[in-house]
């Protein structure tokens, strides 16, 4: 079956933990991204990655990083986590930046 | 900048009423558009992309337009049921590497 997985689906942390949230896609997509989704802000992106090795920032890129060494995957790190992270967040994947994307389930983050 | 507007924010139909959604963008030189389905907490169910070229798109019960010189795309979903109360996303492809989002319509099928 065709898919994005995100791992893990929902996760509590403390201020200053470092985190990775994994994401995973089977469609040999080129394209990979980072969305944020915040109540009255909506979606917003992160991070994305046209191809292997290949990253770039989007609109709200401060405190997080990102890879890309493998075609499939596309961790999210957080290296110092804030509140101000606690966010539904979504991995995208398409064949193209312009293509139809397709979305993982979500990761509800909360950081104390 | 690329700016995507939903309204209303909010929407409650009786069941079996035809729902018609709306989408507004500000910039004519879209790549596509696609319209997303989310329920609460949970990921982006895509229901149909509309390439510029393109005019409408239909799947099953839905039906979406695409008018680029006006900025507005409108999804219409016929015969509603309760199961398609859900939040409602648009979304503009405007480059190649980002979508840009509306903030949905919330909607609400009555039993």
């Amino acid at each position: 079956e065709a898919q994005v997985t995100q791992n893990p689906r929902y996760l509590i942390t403390v201020t200053g933990k470092k985190l990775t949230v994994t994401c995973s896609q089977n469609m040999n997509h080129e394209y990979m991204s980072w969305y944020r989704q915040d109540p009255g802000l909506g979606l917003r992106q992160i991070y994305y990655s046209m191809n292997v090795e290949v990253t770039d920032k989007g609109d709200v890129p401060e405190g997080y990083k990102v890879s890309r060494k493998e075609k499939r995957n596309f961790p999210l790190i957080l290296e110092s986590p804030s509140p101000n992270q606690t966010s539904l967040y979504f991995c995208a994947s398409s064949y193209a930046g312009a293509y139809e994307q397709y979305f993982g389930p979500g990761t509800r983050l909360t950081v104390t | 900048k690329q700016e995507v507007t939903q309204i209303p924010a909010a929407l409650s139909v009786p069941e079996g009423e035809n729902l018609v959604l709306n989408c507004s963008f500000t910039d004519s030189a879209i790549y596509n558009l696609q319209w997303f389905r989310q329920d609460p907490g949970k990921g982006l169910t895509s229901l149909l992309l509309i390439q510029s070229s393109q005019r409408e798109q239909t799947s099953g019960r839905l039906n979406a337009s695409l008018d680029k010189s006006s900025g507005r795309s409108t999804l219409y979903i016929a015969a509603s049921q309760p199961g398609d109360s859900a939040t409602y996303l648009c979304a503009g492809a405007f480059n190649d590497y980002k979508l840009s989002f509306g903030a949905g319509t919330t909607v609400t099928v009555r039993a």
